[in-house]
């Protein structure tokens, strides 16, 4: 069963303006983390941002946010006054303690693309 | 950039072929995990090392196998290459292997299978 869903389309962003990216999670764990990475190109995996599944307030940093809905079990993205080198792919990725390890379980991602 | 790389970039090999992809871990992270990234997907987690030690698997085949050295720089060896393995691989590495600990990717290594 797909953990992760990330179901938007490809998305043309107007630079300086504020995009959000959608996921939402599947887990019956109670401790659980979110994750956000940036893929350009190149192919590496950029950490972006972090939020526990205890943590009260929503998680930032910088240019992103991540507007965290447990009950509804969605944690999207926010970058805020997007640049051109936003443009990239978009993975959420999920960890659970059922594990006893730290592996992540990625959706398909979000193609963004910051046009001038 | 994470410190953390991989060797080779880029490599072609054909069906039945064995391949080995190298990865070195950022300073102080004693974990390493591995990803398989197919074309259009998210990463598939196929297993993780901890001090030398496999510490959890993905649902790969036996003929994905690492191995994990005393520097924590760890290796991904792939037996009778199948059309299916052309990915990138990528590796992460972390501090730890408990549910708190942030991965940090490497650059990746793309592989086609011919």
């Amino acid at each position: 069963a797909q953990k992760i869903t990330q179901t938007q389309p490809g998305m043309f962003v107007q630079e300086k303006e504020a995009v959000t990216l959608d996921c939402t999670y599947d887990t019956s764990d109670q401790s659980y983390g979110l994750f956000w990475y940036k893929q350009p190109s190149s192919g590496e995996m950029i950490f972006l941002i972090y939020q526990g599944s205890y943590d009260e307030q929503n998680a930032t940093e910088g240019r992103y946010s991540l507007n965290f809905q447990k009950a509804r079990k969605s944690a999207n993205l926010v970058i805020s006054a997007s640049q051109l080198g936003d443009s990239a792919m978009y993975f959420c990725a999920m960890r659970e303690d059922f594990y006893g390890n730290n592996r992540l379980a990625f959706g398909k991602g979000n193609q963004v693309v910051v046009i001038p | 950039e994470t410190g953390v790389t991989q060797s080779p970039t880029h490599l072609i090999k054909t069906r039945g072929q064995q391949v080995t992809l190298r990865c070195s871990s950022q300073s102080g992270h004693n974990t390493v995990s591995w990803y398989q990234q197919a074309l259009g997907q998210g990463p598939q987690f196929i297993f993780q090392y901890y001090r030398e030690e496999e510490n959890g698997r993905g649902n790969f085949p036996p003929r994905f196998s690492g191995l994990q050295f005393p520097n924590y720089s760890s290796e991904l060896n792939v037996n009778a290459l199948e059309l299916d393995d052309s990915a990138l691989y990528l590796c992460a590495s972390s501090s730890g292997s408990s549910e708190k600990e942030t991965q940090y990717f490497g650059p990746g290594t793309r592989l086609l299978v011919l």
